[in-house]
C-alpha cells in the first residue's frame, strides 16, 4: 500500500524552462511535506518543505504547491538548470507517522535538465 | 553538513554471513533512522531510534536488528544477510528546528549480498 505514490519515474526538460514534479498521497492525516533531491552516490539532501496550512512555499527557485482537497503536491523549479538533474524524492509525515518524526518517501522522479 | 558519517561505505559479503553498518553523528541528535534505497520503492525506513536504547520497528525490519548504546552511534545488524537485502543503506538524524520533521541523511553504505 503505497502512500505516497510519484507515477512519472523520469522528466526530461529543457534548461531555462519550467520542471514540475508531481507527489499523491493516499493518508488525509499527512500535515508535513517534503522535498529531497538525491544525486548518483550521495545522500538525499533536502530542498524544500510545505505544512498542511499553506497551500505555497517557496525557496528561490524552487516552489512547492500543495492541494489538500486533491491530495497533491508539486514542485516547480524555474528556472531549470544542468545541476538540477537528479532524482526527487516527495514525502510526508503525519498522523500514526508522527511518532518519531517518521517519513514516507515516494519513488522518486528523475529529472534531466538537457542544455 | 549534519555531521553524519556511514562506515563502511561499500560492502560485498556471502549470503548468511552476518553484516553490521554503522551510523556515526556528531551534533547530539536524539533521533536517528535506517532506510534502506530500492528501485521503484523510494526510501523505506527500517527501524529508527529515539534516544540511548531506545528503538522502534519501521515499515521493513524484518530481517534487520538496531542498537544504539550512545548518542552518537546507531548500528543496524543483518544477522544473516540474504540476497534480498543487497541494496543502498542511508542512515539519517532529525533536525531539532522548528520544521521538527526534516531529516539529514548520511552519505550511504552499498551492500552487495552474493
Amino acid at each position: 500500500d503505497q502512500q505516497v505514490k510519484q507515477n512519472s519515474p523520469s522528466l526530461s526538460v529543457q534548461e531555462g524552462r519550467i520542471s514540475i514534479l508531481n507527489c499523491d498521497y493516499t493518508n488525509s492525516m499527512f500535515d508535513y511535506f517534503l522535498w529531497y533531491k538525491k544525486y548518483p552516490a550521495e545522500g538525499p539532501t533536502f530542498l524544500i518543505s510545505i505544512s498542511s496550512i499553506k497551500d505555497k512555499n517557496e525557496d528561490g527557485r524552487f516552489t512547492v504547491f500543495l492541494n489538500k482537497s486533491a491530495k497533491h503536491l508539486s514542485l516547480h523549479i524555474v528556472p531549470s538548470q544542468p545541476g538540477d538533474s537528479a532524482v526527487y524524492f516527495c514525502a510526508a509525515s503525519g498522523g500514526d507517522y508522527n511518532q518519531g518524526g517518521k517519513l514516507i518517501f515516494g519513488q522518486g522522479t528523475e529529472l534531466s535538465v538537457k542544455p | 553538513d549534519a555531521g553524519i558519517t556511514q562506515s563502511p561505505r561499500h560492502k560485498v559479503t556471502e549470503t548468511g554471513t552476518p553484516v553490521t553498518l554503522r551510523c556515526h553523528q556528531t551534533e547530539n541528535h536524539r533521533y536517528m533512522y535506517w532506510y534502506r534505497q530500492d528501485p521503484g520503492h523510494g526510501l523505506r525506513l527500517i527501524h529508527y531510534s529515539y534516544g540511548v536504547k531506545d528503538t522502534d520497528k519501521g515499515e521493513v525490519s524484518d530481517g534487520y536488528s538496531v542498537s544504539r548504546s550512545k548518542t552518537e552511534d546507531f548500528l543496524l545488524t543483518l544477522e544473516s544477510a540474504t540476497s534480498s537485502q543487497t541494496s543502498v543503506y542511508f542512515c539519517a538524524i532529525r533536525s531539532g528546528g522548528w520544521s521538527y520533521n526534516e531529516q539529514f541523511f548520511g552519505p550511504g553504505t552499498r551492500l552487495t549480498v552474493l
